[in-house]
């Protein structure tokens, strides 16, 4: 498998407080984009951020990415209820192939 | 912003069956994709198209698999015969590149397939 965690993780927080949620991979990659699933609905990006990157912002949200720990996380700030969803990382290979993590399951609480 | 459509959002059927998914892309878009996700499980690849062609495909795209894109028109997955490890939401997406800023990925909102 690319990911080093299998399983989906499961986060509760209440609205208006920060979260960040983390993925680690196990190949080597440049390009790690971050998508958020709402219930019943297809995948939306929300983030790309490559290598030469390190950090990379929008809007509330912010990504990380570090190729020597092969990990990328994404934080939320002032979080809100309509922040609740499944958060995905992936990974990028050649012919726009992502390979996704198991994912980040955000509940916030209004 | 950018919409891809599904038809059916739901199919039921019996096993041995045909199904085929269909997929009206992002206009213009010209690079196409599906993606399988097993309830509570993440988003697996399982082919793209181009040109008429399947550049890319996975493990899970079988010989019973196939896709197409005739004249233009839906972007299909079809399967011959289901099996019941078929069920799952089907996620179409489409690009209009093969990555990087310009190719970010615009999926649907899935296709349920139930294969009883």
């Amino acid at each position: 498998s690319q990911w080093g965690e299998e399983n989906l993780q499961a986060l509760s927080i209440q609205e208006g407080e920060d979260v960040t949620m983390n993925c680690s991979y196990k190949t080597y990659t440049t390009v790690v984009q971050w998508y958020r699933q709402k219930s019943g609905k297809g995948p939306a990006q929300l983030i790309l951020i490559r290598s030469n990157e390190r950090e990379k912002r929008s809007g509330r949200l912010r990504a990380t990415l570090d190729t020597s720990s092969q990990s990328s996380s994404l934080s939320i700030t002032g979080t809100l209820a309509t922040d609740t969803a499944v958060y995905f990382c992936a990974t990028e290979r050649r012919y726009n192939v992502l390979y996704f993590g198991s994912g980040t399951k955000l509940t916030v609480e209004p | 912003g950018p919409k891809v459509l599904q038809i059916p959002s739901h199919q039921i059927i019996d096993m041995g069956q045909m199904v085929t998914l269909n997929c009206d892309p992002v206009s213009n878009h010209l690079y196409f994709y599906w993606y399988k996700q097993i309830l509570g499980q993440q988003m697996e690849f399982l082919v793209n198209f181009y040109n008429g062609k399947v550049m890319e495909k996975s493990k899970l795209f079988k010989d019973q698999f196939s896709v197409e894109r005739p004249d233009g028109s839906y972007f299909t997955l079809k399967i011959q015969p289901t099996a019941l490890e078929d069920s799952a939401v089907y996620f179409c997406a489409s690009s209009s590149d093969w990555g990087g800023d310009t190719g970010q990925l615009y999926f649907g909102e899935g296709s349920k397939l139930t294969v009883l």
